[in-house]
């Protein structure tokens, strides 16, 4: 039915708080990505799912960033200790399957903004 | 590891008339994936168009083309007749394989206005 929806929308949090942003992709997807877009850096991968397990976590800033993904749809992605620089747009994709030629279809992001 | 670069920050095009946008990319995979998305100031990336590196026949999606030069590794994007609601910023992106597959990697796009 719908697109990819993402919730918060926004999230305000204070520096060493811990955050979790949700994902559900377009139903039947099976493959679901994360990606952060900051001004200085850019579109940048995080990591992503084949069903419900993570093939490539490469794009993980640190450890403080987890991610998982439950009954093959829903997508958490958890921030431990938030630090300033984990501001950013969080966009969250999915796609059919992780064959190259299938198109991601993202969600509008969360936009996190830590104080 | 793979690389986009979009060279121009930001473009200019007159209402109606046609642009161009620049990618090129740097990769060892034999079999690839190039994509363009519009990203508008809402914030929301939008899929434009696809070309495998098999293809042999340039893409096209009504009024986006995708110029592809697998030699020179440059994957153009064309837009004609521009309306004033292209204005926003274009991202060029790979999909490869190895250790590359599954995510995209982006270039670090293009502003593009269209002046009425």
């Amino acid at each position: 039915g719908a697109g990819v929806s993402q919730s918060p929308s926004n999230k305000v949090t204070e520096k060493g708080k811990d955050v979790e942003l949700r994902c559900d992709p377009i139903s039947g997807h099976t493959a679901l990505y994360w990606y952060r877009q900051s001004l200085g850096q850019g579109l940048e991968f995080l990591i992503y799912f084949q069903g419900n397990s993570a093939p490539d976590k490469s794009g993980l800033p640190s450890d403080r960033f987890s991610a998982e993904r439950t009954g093959g749809s829903v997508s958490t992605l958890t921030i431990q200790r938030t630090q300033q620089e984990d501001s950013a747009v969080y966009l969250c994709a999915s796609s059919l399957t992780s064959g190259r030629h299938n198109e991601q279809f993202f969600g509008p992001g969360t936009r996190l903004t830590v104080l | 590891a793979q690389k986009i670069t979009q060279t121009q920050p930001g473009m200019f095009v007159q209402e109606k008339e046609a642009v161009t946008l620049d990618c090129t990319y740097d990769t060892s995979d034999q079999s690839y994936g190039l994509f363009w998305y519009k990203q508008p100031s809402s914030g929301e990336m939008i899929f434009l168009i696809y070309q495998g590196s098999y293809d042999e026949q340039n893409a096209t999606e009504g009024r986006y083309s995708l110029n592809f030069q697998k030699a020179r590794k440059s994957a153009n994007l064309v837009i004609s007749a521009s309306q004033l609601g292209d204005s926003a910023m274009y991202f060029c992106a790979m999909r490869g394989g190895g250790t590359s597959y599954g995510k995209l990697t982006f270039g670090q796009g293009t502003i593009l206005t269209v002046h009425p």
